[in-house]
């Protein structure tokens, strides 16, 4: 089974709209991650979640809220987005924070109208 | 600060040659661990490998293999005998012990032709 899974893979959505991004790994990691990814741009790192409470925010606007029900699900809720929010949103998780690698899930790629 | 510098934008090679993907990383902290990604067009970055700031030796796998030197904050990537397969972008990252901050290179794009 696939260590780390996201769902949609692809989502179009217009600038009214909400949706939400789920995540879910498999790997009894206790830290999960969102990461944006946007074309010639490095990965910007969205929100940490560590055993299930936010330890990172890095300034991410409001219109994106992350929730993190337990260890193993990780959501990315979707409001009133803009089209420069069009991207690759990557979902990853690590067994702790900095030491270990992260493990990524394929993506959702989104697309806003 | 942290920060990660892969130079090289794109790269292409011809199966079967050598070639060097370059990482530069600026940290203080004396602690720090360094990874490999390789995200392959279907988008999911696959690890490849952690080290540690404690470790310096060399480390090989199959063609892969990486060359880590603190004299020159350097982190880099060889594949030997490239193949098609091996196309895609390589992200090389930093992280420093105790944190949840992992900081990304903007990647190299590696293109092996056959």
């Amino acid at each position: 089974e696939t260590g780390v899974t996201q769902t949609p893979r692809h989502l179009v959505m217009g600038m009214t709209n909400k949706k939400s991004l789920k995540c879910e790994q498999h790997l009894g990691h206790n830290a999960m991650y969102w990461y944006k990814q946007s074309a010639k741009k490095p990965l910007e790192l969205m929100f940490v979640y560590s055993l299930e409470e936010r330890v990172e925010n890095n300034s991410v606007p409001s219109r994106f809220s992350p929730e993190c029900p337990n260890s193993s699900h990780l959501f990315l809720h979707l409001h009133t987005l803009q089209p420069e929010d069009s991207a690759l949103y990557l979902c990853a998780s690590s067994q702790e924070g900095g030491t270990y690698e992260q493990y990524f899930g394929p993506g959702t790629r989104l697309t806003v109208t | 600060a942290q920060k990660v510098t892969q130079a090289q934008t794109e790269i292409s090679v011809v199966e079967k040659e050598d070639v060097t993907l370059d990482c530069v990383y600026e940290t203080r902290d004396t602690t720090y661990y360094l990874f490999w990604y390789k995200q392959p067009p279907s988008g999911e970055l696959v690890f490849l490998i952690r080290r540690n700031s404690f470790d310096e030796q060399n480390e090989i796998s199959g063609r892969y293999s990486w060359n880590f030197q603190k004299s020159t904050s350097s982190f880099n990537f060889t594949i030997t005998a490239s193949q098609v397969v091996d196309s895609a972008v390589y992200f090389c990252a930093l992280s420093e012990g105790g944190t949840y901050k992992y900081i990304f290179g903007t990647g190299t794009r590696l293109k092996v032709l056959a």
